[in-house]
């Protein structure tokens, strides 16, 4: 069974910043590596999928890269609404998360 | 525009049976690719997948939950329903239902969620 683990489990950052979210893989996998945003008490949105194909209306600074076990979400300069929990997935699995906070 | 939204019992009994709604428009799951997942988030946990069901009636389900969990659609009424057994105070959590692409695997729109307390 996949299992996507996510790291670190909280990034504690600045606006401005760059963040960089890293997310492995138990096995390779293939091109399917999404990311996901999540707010309090909101449900997850979808922001890259096929590892670096962002979604219509997500900003730019948010980018995928990766391949085989290891992918990376990269938000290149941090807004104030960025700070958020950030999830990885493929397939049937998901990451643990990864908190962005405000430093 | 996609819009997806579950609906079901807030509270169950242990041992008891849930069963779950997810009523959606701006698609048809007839539609090849097209298809509906349920993910569920235990409170301050992260996001578990459950199950699916594809356009063609093709279904899949956690390993760990196949004995306990059934998806079903009503493509007339736009409709996919998530049943599942034997509850128990673990399985209190967010219930999720997303549109899924078969492509990708990617969960594209998601509904608010369904607040779902296990407890006697």
């Amino acid at each position: 069974e996949l299992v996507l683990t996510q790291s670190p489990g909280t990034l504690h950052l600045s606006p401005g910043e760059r963040a960089t979210l890293t997310c492995r893989a138990s096995q390779s996998v293939s091109g399917h590596l999404a990311w996901y945003q999540q707010k309090p008490g909101q449900a997850p949105r979808l922001l890259i999928y096929g590892v670096s194909s962002r979604v219509t209306g997500i900003p730019d600074r948010f980018s995928g890269s990766g391949s085989g076990t290891e992918f990376t979400l990269t938000i290149s300069r941090l807004e104030p609404e960025d700070f958020a929990l950030y999830y990885c997935q493929q397939s049937r699995a998901f990451g643990q998360g990864t908190r962005l906070e405000i430093k | 525009q996609v819009t997806l939204r579950e609906s079901g019992p807030a509270l169950v009994n242990p041992t008891q049976t849930l069963t779950l709604t997810c009523t959606f428009s701006g698609f048809s799951l007839t539609t090849y690719s097209m298809c509906v997942s349920w993910i569920r988030q235990p409170p301050g946990k992260a996001l578990e997948w459950l199950a699916r069901i594809d356009w063609d009636g093709a279904t899949y389900y956690k390993t760990s939950l196949k004995t306990r969990l059934t998806v079903s659609k009503d493509t007339f009424k736009n409709q996919v329903v998530l049943t599942m057994t034997n509850m128990d105070p673990e399985d209190t959590a967010t219930y999720y239902c997303a549109r899924t692409n078969s492509g990708n695997y990617s969960h594209d729109y998601w509904g608010p969620g369904a607040l779902v307390s296990v407890s006697s």
